[in-house]
């Protein structure tokens, strides 16, 4: 099955500081990318709908302003987590679907990024 | 907006034993539902998935039932393995006019027992 990958798998950060994870389709194009949250022994849950080209897609309830989406080719989508705080800190997982020249099916998952805020 | 509710939250089994997580979801158009496996502190991976035109599919040790009517799914885990432990998720979502979101569910911890 195609490959999602992401970068880095996990990162610290100081309080107030900016933090940026990547997310790579391998070997397909991703012209939509999604980002989820997930917190300890908690489900998956949607933030964004990033599409290449064009402005994120943010679910109720996510601030854009913090978590910046910026879809910049059509292998690449970044989720920026401005002035992080503890509470952001969490498992972050991106997700693409493999364009199949109709309705999109399988939707790849990356292996997720962990992020701690001291 | 649909909704999936999955049970139960957690699951023991001894090696060998069978294991069965059931989920249902409200939205009767939803008509894709995958079950996804997840490892500690990695991503979700697929491992079976079913559309609404089928009633079960199997792949393996592994089985998937669904039934529309009572807008209910089922993963069937068989000769359960310890390698089988981790969080199993399920999700429903739309096949239809663009792409709709996965909704899942809240997950099940499974534990395999030597």
């Amino acid at each position: 099955g195609a490959v999602v990958s992401q970068h880095p798998s996990w990162v610290i950060c100081k309080s107030g500081t900016s933090v940026k994870i990547e997310c790579r389709s391998l070997d397909f194009q991703a012209t939509t990318m999604f980002w989820y949250r997930q917190f300890p022994k908690q489900s998956l849950m949607l933030m964004a709908t990033s599409n290449e080209g064009s402005k994120a897609t943010y679910e109720q309830g996510v601030e854009k302003d913090k978590f910046l989406i910026n879809h910049a080719s059509l292998t690449l989508s970044t989720l920026t987590v401005t002035s992080a705080h503890p509470e952001d800190s969490s498992f972050y997982i991106c997700s693409a679907p493999e364009l199949a020249g109709g309705p999109t099916v399988e939707q790849y998952f990356g292996p997720g990024t962990r992020l701690t805020v001291t | 907006g649909e909704n999936v509710e999955q049970h139960p939250s957690t699951l023991s089994v001894q090696e060998g034993d069978s294991a069965v997580i059931k989920c249902t979801y409200s939205d009767s158009a939803s008509n894709y539902f995958p079950w996804y496996k997840q490892e500690l502190g990695k991503g979700p991976q697929l491992i079976i998935d079913i559309r609404s035109n089928v009633g079960e599919k199997k792949d393996q040790r592994i089985a998937v039932t669904l039934n529309k009517t009572a807008k209910h799914f089922s993963l069937h885990i068989t000769e359960t393995q310890p390698e089988d432990s981790a969080v199993y998720f399920c999700a429903a979502r739309r096949l239809s006019g663009g792409y709709n979101k996965l909704i899942f569910g809240a997950g099940t911890r499974l534990a395999v027992h030597p």
